[in-house]
């Protein structure tokens, strides 16, 4: 029990354009999910918290006009790479938090993205 | 701010070799402390946690104690298989489920 799935795992697309990831808890319902970046050799890095039809809480020093996050439903939350640059190139990662679970967190497999 | 620093790999050992993956906290409050670990195209997993000083955290025949004086979380394994290679990642929390990551450290175990 408890996956979590990322759709797709890896992309690649021109400069200019949008990629939307999709993180999926499968067999749980999720209050909260988060976005990571990773960069090679660092650690993950926490983007924005997204609660279930709130807006998500960005961290400092991420654009929320560039990365749009939805958490429409309990079981989905997607990020949006709006205009995608060579420079947002990265590994991104979702996790999330089960309802009434605190301080744990189900990590997806991670969506590599590639913008040339 | 709170950070976490662990130890850069790769670290490469021998099957049934002892491991130590140091890692060092600075928090400003009182966090909860966390290994996780990430096998090759698959996502993290917790494998143990502790929540408050002198607490032992063990899984799998890893183990890592919370030492407040030495604001430490080493983990530690007596005997590993080539099966525990992966990428561990320390981490801590505090008073809320945001997690903050250390850099990962890789570990390679060969027969």
């Amino acid at each position: 029990g408890a996956v979590v799935s990322q759709h797709p795992s890896w992309v690649i697309c021109k400069s200019g354009t949008s990629v939307k990831i999709e993180c999926r808890s499968l067999d749980f319902q999720a209050t909260t999910m988060f976005w990571y970046r990773q960069f090679p050799k660092q650690s993950l890095m926490l983007m924005a918290t997204s609660n279930e039809g709130s807006k998500a809480t960005y961290e400092q020093g991420v654009e929320k006009d560039k990365f749009l996050i939805n958490h429409a439903s309990l079981t989905l939350s997607t990020l949006t790479v709006t205009s995608a640059h060579p420079e947002d190139s990265s590994f991104y990662i979702c996790s999330a938090n089960p309802q009434g679970a605190k301080e744990t967190q189900y990590f997806g497999p991670g969506t590599r993205l590639l913008v040339l | 701010g709170d950070s976490v620093t662990q130890m850069e790999g790769p670290v490469t050992l021998s099957e049934e070799a002892f491991l130590t993956i140091n890692c060092t906290y600075t928090a400003t409050g009182y966090p909860s402390l966390f290994w996780y670990v990430q096998y090759p195209g698959e996502g993290l997993q917790l494998l143990l946690k502790a929540t408050k000083a002198d607490d032992k955290g063990s899984n799998k025949g890893f183990e890592a104690t919370y030492r407040k004086e030495t604001t430490s979380f080493h983990l530690e394994k007596g005997s590993v298989q080539v099966s525990d290679s992966a990428v561990y990642f320390c981490a801590l929390s505090v008073n809320t489920d945001k997690l903050i990551f250390g850099t990962g450290t890789r570990l390679q175990v060969f027969p």
